[in-house]
């Protein structure tokens, strides 16, 4: 979608080792989320951010991290990936004006399979 | 905690058959109620948001409503480009703008 991108769209990797997941935005929006996407759960928040290095942690928060430097980068980092955190996983940038409260705008996503 | 249920899991039409899809919600405070759709292998893309209840919003054969507990996603003579997963959330006001998502319909339009 325009003026939100994820990185990569796939990835297989293997068990213990550290991933990392990148969204950039170029709309300057202030809130950034992660989160996860599994068939019989849906959208479930891991970490969100609501300014640069402001971060805090979602529903399903364990085992990943965040980082915030700049305001069109979030990072998310698998520490030692495990199966179950094979999923899809999606950014999204929030409006934070209540006159444009469309809530969010989502990347493309990204396949993260663990083997 | 802020809960949102959505019924049914997945709903099969024909082509101009109407229905509609049921989104039931807990929150504390409702800040909004917003509806999204999803194509295979695509993020969630936005609908409606809705604000208090009694309130509605009309989208080409898409009309969402919202009362105090629940919201409908009423689809007038589908076509078979309406297939797509629709997702609801829900919105507290307090909290960071977080939205809390329900499991999603599945919707099929068979020519």
């Amino acid at each position: 979608d325009a003026g939100i991108t994820q990185s990569p769209r796939h990835k297989v990797t293997e068990t213990g080792t550290p991933v990392t997941l990148r969204c950039h935005q170029t709309e300057n929006h202030r809130y950034m989320y992660w989160y996860r996407q599994d068939p019989g759960h849906g959208l479930r928040l891991i970490h969100y951010s609501y300014g640069v290095k402001d971060t805090d942690k979602g529903e399903v928060s364990d085992g990943y991290s965040v980082s915030r430097s700049k305001t069109e980068d979030f990072l998310l980092t698998l520490e030692s990936a495990t199966s179950s955190q094979t999923s899809v996983y999606f950014c999204a940038i929030g409006a934070d004006r209540a006159e444009a409260n469309y809530g969010y705008t989502f990347g493309s996503g990204t396949r993260l399979t663990v083997v | 905690e802020d809960q949102v249920t959505q019924s049914p899991e997945a709903l099969r039409l024909q082509e101009g058959e109407s229905s509609s899809l049921n989104c039931s919600y807990t929150v504390s405070g409702l800040r909004g109620l917003f509806w999204y759709r999803q194509d295979p292998g695509k993020g969630p893309e936005f609908l409606f948001t809705l604000y208090s209840a009694g309130e509605e919003k009309e989208k080409e054969r898409l009309k969402a409503t919202l009362t105090k507990k629940e919201s409908f996603l009423h689809i007038t003579a589908p076509k078979p480009e309406d297939s797509a997963t629709y997702l609801c959330a829900v919105q507290a006001g307090g909290s960071n703008y977080k939205l809390t998502f329900g499991k999603g319909t599945l919707l099929t339009v068979n020519p």
